[in-house]
């Protein structure tokens, strides 16, 4: 199966600052079939990207996600108050779809 | 909008069986397939498998298979799982997902999800 490795585990930054977070997966995920969520303390995850670029339905243009291959990354180009959480990539090219174990982004 | 309600949480023993329910709302039930993940604590999420609810075929990641059985009553807007031989290792929060599109399968991203069944397994 492929395995997502996400860095950093935690981001300490401040709000209105960029945030980039990344995931990288032990073989190449085809057709970027690549998705990230955002989950909060006692919330399900939220869908914000798929495709590794789309935004889903909703979600701020301050979200954006690249990549391809072995390489994702999700950028928050300013944080807000409410982007403080939990972020996962999710493959789901090939099976099992596997998650990445999460990059916290918590407040400097 | 879209909602899906599980039941509620559930503790359990050693060998015993779990079944959890995912009731849709606020779309065609039968056009978008329903996935099952789960997370134990201080672990990532885990992908267990899939329904075409459609058609009712299912298909499952090799570590639950002989182990999981997802099946849905169309009539009832509901799907289920069911996990058997339960360990101390299933204790983690059970989670129905829907696919982000009605023409996905198992390789899906997800839209909606559950609000989680805690399952305990402990003696």
């Amino acid at each position: 199966e492929t395995v997502l490795t996400q860095s950093p585990g935690t981001l300490s930054l401040s709000p209105e600052e960029r945030a980039t977070l990344s995931c990288r997966a032990s073989q190449s995920v085809t057709r970027s079939y690549l998705a990230w969520y955002q989950q909060k303390p006692g919330q399900a995850p939220r869908l914000l990207i798929y495709g590794a670029s789309i935004r889903a339905t909703g979600i701020p243009d301050r979200f954006s996600g690249s990549g391809s291959g072995t390489d994702f990354t999700l950028t928050i180009s300013r944080l807000e108050p409410e982007d403080f959480a939990v972020y996962y990539c999710q493959q789901y090219a090939s099976s099992p779809g596997t998650f990445g174990q999460g990059t916290k982004v918590e407040i400097k | 909008q879209v909602q899906l309600v599980q039941s509620g949480p559930e503790v359990k023993k050693p060998g015993a069986s779990v079944k959890i329910s995912c009731t849709a709302s606020g779309y065609t039930f039968t056009s978008y397939a329903l996935h099952w993940v789960r997370q134990a604590p201080g672990q990532r999420l885990e992908w267990m498998g899939w329904i075409n609810v459609g058609n009712g075929k299912t298909e499952f990641s090799p570590k639950f298979q002989g182990r999981v059985t997802i099946t849905r009553d169309t009539s009832a807007s509901t799907a289920y799982m069911e996990l058997r031989s339960l360990r101390s290792e299933d204790t983690a929060v059970y989670s129905c997902v829907r696919v982000g599109a009605a023409y996905c399968g198992g390789e899906c991203y997800f839209d909606s999800w559950g609000q989680g069944t805690l399952v305990t397994v402990s003696s």
